[in-house]
């Protein structure tokens, strides 16, 4: 059973707007996260993260939400940029380790 | 240059054959791990290495072997490939130095398997 769940397989937004991708997650130890971003041919990079003593962490135009009772996080793209068309994987570690779960990953798509 | 090299890119062989990806890091990094992707599945980890003489097993490690030559090497073996294992593997580092340190990927070996 996946620990880690990104219930959207694609997610298509116009430039300008934002982009929001969901994960969820099952095991109550996770207590880090992380986004990592795919472009086709390349390997995943590491975009963002949040531990879980907060529930929001900001870098640029990127925000991930945290919100632990639900077992849910969520990023956010803003404004949303054609170069952000990727595949989105959503990861999540317990006990500050390095050993991470990863998330099935969200197509995003964004038209000009 | 990249940080973490995976060779060969892209492999095509045979049932029953054995295969070897290699995977080469400059970062430094004292943690090596591999991971196979299959579509909606994510990564799933194969096997991690937090040092040279250290060999864990992870999620999915039946039919696969591992080698960690030295810091900086770190091999996956396919003994007997099966049709199953057609997938798009990774390599990934991280420093164990300090706490939640993301990991870096190479940009994967695309293994096909008749």
């Amino acid at each position: 059973d996946q620990q880690v769940k990104q219930n959207s397989p694609s997610l298509s937004v116009q430039e300008g707007r934002i982009s929001i991708l969901n994960c969820d997650y099952t095991n109550s130890m996770f207590d880090y996260f992380l986004w990592y971003k795919k472009y086709p041919a390349e390997g995943p990079t590491f975009l963002i993260s949040i531990s879980s003593i907060k529930d929001k962490n900001e870098d640029g135009r990127f925000t991930v939400f945290l919100n632990k009772s639900a077992k849910h996080l969520s990023l956010h793209i803003v404004p949303s940029q054609p170069g952000d068309s990727a595949v989105y994987f959503c990861a999540a570690s317990a006990y500050a380790g390095n050993m991470l779960t990863f998330g099935g990953g969200t197509r995003l798509m964004v038209k000009p | 240059d990249a940080d973490v090299t995976q060779t060969p890119r892209n492999r095509i062989t045979k049932t029953g054959k054995r295969i070897m990806l290699e995977c080469s890091q400059t970062k430094g990094h004292d943690r090596m791990y591999w991971y196979r992707q299959d579509p909606g599945l994510g990564l799933r980890l194969i096997y991690y290495s937090f040092d040279v003489k250290d060999i864990n097993k992870g999620e999915i490690s039946d039919g696969y072997s591992v080698s960690r030559q030295a810091q900086a090497k770190f091999s996956l073996s396919l003994e007997s490939a099966i049709p199953n294992q057609t997938a798009l593997y990774f390599c990934a580092t991280s420093d164990g130095q300090g706490l939640n340190q993301p990991q870096h990927f190479g940009d994967g070996t695309r293994l096909s398997i008749l």
